[in-house]
């Protein structure tokens, strides 16, 4: 079966836009999580939907949010960019927290 | 802030050799999961050990976990070139559900 897909791979981007993110989960999974990697933070949580509710919620500022649809794909979004928003963000699914499968993520360029 | 801590931050051992790392955490836990990830990839998912067990197996990795010492160990046996990576350790905490990373052990195999 499929895997998480992320769109797009890669990205570049100038201070101050904004950037949308996607990921589709495995079929069948409701449970998407975003994660931001840098290698200074390591991996730090963004925030984790179910059902198209936003069941959990990180340290990160207003400008970083996320929806989930009905057919559980889930979007982030990042505005006014800064250059310390530089990343891979990682998409997770899980059926039941007990293991999530990770997609191959989107490294964002913040210039 | 990161609720899992791996030791150490970096590992080199020659092949075949066993890897050993640790992981502390702070707060308590329903289940801890270990992953891999090769350089600027997804992670992938490795194995999960709940609150309740002190060991679990799976082919040569060996995960064992100590609540009252809130730490857990992966051990990696005849270590092979492929499993040059970092190794995460990922809590999934009882009070909030979210799952949250340490900053990782990178782990360099020999030739």
């Amino acid at each position: 079966k499929a895997g998480v897909t992320q769109t797009p791979r890669y990205l570049i981007k100038t201070r101050g836009q904004q950037v949308t993110l996607s990921c589709s989960p495995i079929s069948g999974h409701r449970s998407v999580s975003w994660y931001q990697q840098t290698p200074g933070q390591g991996l730090q949580f963004l925030f984790e939907y179910f059902s198209e509710t936003q069941r959990n919620k990180g340290n990160f500022p207003g400008r970083f949010s996320g929806r989930q649809f009905s057919n559980s794909r889930s979007e982030m979004n990042v505005s006014t960019l800064e250059l310390g928003d530089s990343a891979l963000y990682l998409c997770a699914s899980s059926f039941n927290l007990d293991g999530y499968t990770f997609g191959s993520g989107t490294r964002l360029t913040v210039v | 802030s990161q609720q899992g801590e791996e030791d150490p931050q970096a590992l080199s051992i020659q092949e075949g050799e066993n890897a050993t790392m640790n992981c502390s955490y702070k707060t308590s836990i329903n289940n801890l999961q270990w992953y891999r990830q090769n350089s600027g990839r997804g992670l992938v998912h490795l194995i999960l050990i709940r609150s309740n067990e002190r060991e679990k197996h799976s082919g040569r990795l060996r995960v064992t976990l100590d609540t009252s010492k809130k730490s857990s160990s992966l051990l990696i046996t005849a270590s092979r070139a492929a499993d040059t990576a970092s190794y995460f350790c990922a809590t999934d905490s009882s009070r909030d559900d979210k799952i949250i990373f340490g900053k990782g052990t990178r782990l360099h195999i020999l030739p």
